[in-house]
Formats: structure tokens, sequence, C-alpha cells
């Protein structure tokens, strides 16, 4: 059984760029949630999507949103990146929620310069 | 407010030592769950572990075991015997029905190295 697969691994980019990452959940899991890992903030929840709609949403500005296909992959996009949202982007998957537990992905990890 | 508290930032033992990781955490519903992660270097979190507010067993699994205690708000974590591959960070988690189970309040993590 595949895993939760995140795309690209890692990714260096300009100030001011957009950046767009991909999750693809395991199979028949139909929610997916983003977190992102920095140093100094630890682990923060970005927001979860299921079904195609955003369940939660963390306090992260405007410039970072997410979607979700109908085959349950999901995209998050940074926009106008700073320095400071250099960090891990992990992506987890649910059958549901957490009520059932969730896995999460390797993880792409973004370099703002 | 919802948190979760992970005193420990780093734990450095020898191998064959048992270890423990303290969790405390903080939420206003009676219906809640608790996860333990552990992340490798490799970065990839691992589950370990999820508990719901309603169970108070303690559990083992080999060499692992967990100890929830509801009058205190913890969720420790005992590695009994450690080795060498135990290194990571260790992350304590808290999900509440209140957020709809589908989001993960995490403490800051705990770096446990085992020694040679």
């Amino acid at each position: 059984k595949a895993g939760v697969t995140q795309t690209p691994r890692y990714l260096i980019k300009t100030r001011g760029q957009q950046v767009t990452l991909s999750c693809s959940p395991i199979s028949g899991h139909r929610s997916v949630s983003w977190y992102q890992q920095t140093p100094g903030q630890g682990l923060q929840f970005l927001f979860e999507y299921f079904s195609e709609t955003q369940r939660n949403k963390g306090n992260f500005p405007g410039r970072f949103s997410g979607r979700q296909f109908s085959n349950s992959r999901s995209e998050m996009n940074v926009s106008t990146l700073e320095l400071g949202d250099s960090a891990l982007y992990l992506c987890a998957s649910s059958l549901v929620d957490g009520v059932y537990g969730y896995t999460f992905g390797s993880g792409t990890r973004l370099t703002v310069v | 407010a919802q948190k979760v508290t992970q005193a420990q930032t780093e734990i450095s033992v020898v191998e064959k030592e048992d270890v423990t990781l303290d969790c405390v955490y903080e939420t206003r519903d009676t219906t809640y769950y608790l996860f333990w992660y552990k992340q490798p270097p490799s970065g990839e979190l691992v589950f370990l572990i999820r508990r719901n507010s309603f169970d108070e067993q303690n559990e083992i699994s080999g060499r692992y075991s967990w100890n929830f205690q509801k009058s205190t708000s913890s969720f420790n974590f005992t590695i009994t015997a450690s080795q060498v591959v135990d290194s990571a960070v260790y992350f304590c988690a808290l999900s509440e029905v209140s957020g709809g189970y589908n989001k993960l309040i995490f403490g800051a993590g705990t770096r446990l190295a085992v020694h040679p």
C-alpha cells in the first residue's frame, strides 16, 4: 500500500515568487491536511480538506492557500514568498479525520533565498 | 486554550537505558485524541500510538509503553532498553472534538539521542 507522497522533496525559490506543493494521499483517504515545520515555531497546522472542501484553517496569512481535487490529491500554494516561509511542509492523510489517525508524507523542504 | 507541552527539549542516554518522554496537554473538551509521533532525520512523521480520552488503559508495544493519566493531563511515553535506532525527535499531539478532529496540535518535540 503506497504511503502519502509529496512532491517535490526539495525546492529553492526566490523571495517574491510563488510555489505550489503537491500531496497524494493514501488510496481511499479523503482527508488531507498540511503542516508547516520550522525550528522556531515547530509544527503548525495550515489547513485541512475533505471531499474538496476546506474544513479547518490555521492562523496563516492569505498568501497560503490550498485545494483538493476529486481524487483527493491536494496542492498548497504560497504566493509572494518571504524568507520566513522557509520550512518543511508536511502533508498528512486520513480516512475521514483524526479519529482514524493521520499518516504523514516525507515533506517538501522549501528554501526561500 | 488547547496546548501541548513537552518540557524536555533534549534527552541523551546510553544504549539499554530506559527513558521517559513527558507530555502534558490542555483542553476544554471532554472528548479528544492524543498521539505520539517519531520523526527520524528523514523528516517523515511516523505514527506510534493514538489514544482517546475515554480510554485510560496503559499500553505496551514491545519496548514502548504509554501512560495516560487524565487526572494530571499527561500522556507519557517510555522506551525500555533504548537502542541507537530510537534516536529521533518525538512529538506528542492533541486532536479535539471541537476542532472536528481534523487538526493536530503538536508539542515542541523532544530530541532523543541514544549513544552506543
